[in-house]
């Protein structure tokens, strides 16, 4: 089973509607992020957290917000999707003795018209 | 501003070698990653330098300047299923990966 989760892998929704991205890990990170990856773009942070109670902004909050349920389960939600938020989504964790080395979930495809 | 930069394209033949670069403008250095991404698939991590130098790991191997702010990554004995894009990411001084655009990697027969 893979360590680094998502749900779901491809997503096509419609101006103004709410979104949910979903990542789950069993890798016993501590830390996770979501990344956007747009064409000929470097991955851009969304937002990350460093565990349960730590949530932090990245370059590329506005539009997006975050919950972290559980150590394992890190979300992303658009509130209100517009056609620039049409990119590849991932979600990534890091942690143990390679703190700093992170590790992407396979990534959700999302759409919006 | 931080700045990562690496070529946009490669090309190289099945069986060479090839270098790719990287240079990096950063508030501070912790350390520089190497990911390889095929088309459409979720990065995976390649190497990890945070000293000068270079460190090898079977085919590949990644080369770091600190004072130069320059680092490679060279494949040897190349396959065709190397033909992805690789990305370097400089850790910061806050503990942040800032992410080069990735550089696109084609093999040819």
């Amino acid at each position: 089973d893979a360590d680094v989760t998502q749900t779901p892998r491809n997503r096509i929704t419609k101006t103004g509607k709410r979104i949910m991205l979903e990542c789950s890990q069993t890798k016993g990170h501590d830390r996770m992020y979501w990344y956007r990856q747009d064409p000929g773009l470097g991955l851009q942070l969304i937002y990350y957290s460093f565990d349960v109670k730590d949530i932090n902004k990245g370059e590329i909050s506005d539009g997006y917000s975050v919950s972290r349920q559980a150590q394992a389960k890190f979300s992303l939600s658009l509130e209100s999707a517009i056609p620039n938020q049409t990119a590849l989504y991932f979600c990534a964790t890091s942690g143990g003795l390679e703190s700093d080395t992170q590790y992407f979930g396979p990534g959700t495809r999302l759409t919006v018209l | 501003g931080q700045n990562i930069d690496q070529p946009t394209e490669m090309t190289a033949t099945e069986g060479a070698i090839v270098q790719i670069n990287c240079t990096y403008q950063t508030s501070g250095f912790n350390g520089l990653f190497w990911y390889q991404q095929h088309a459409g698939e979720a990065p995976t991590f390649l190497s990890y330098n945070v000293l000068d130098g270079l460190e090898e790991k079977g085919r590949f191997s990644s080369f770091l300047s600190r004072s130069k702010g320059y680092s490679y990554l060279l494949l040897k004995e190349l396959q065709m299923k190397d033909s992805a894009s690789y990305l370097c990411a400089v850790l910061d001084s806050n503990y942040q990966l800032i992410w080069g655009a990735g550089t696109k990697l084609i093999i040819k027969p």
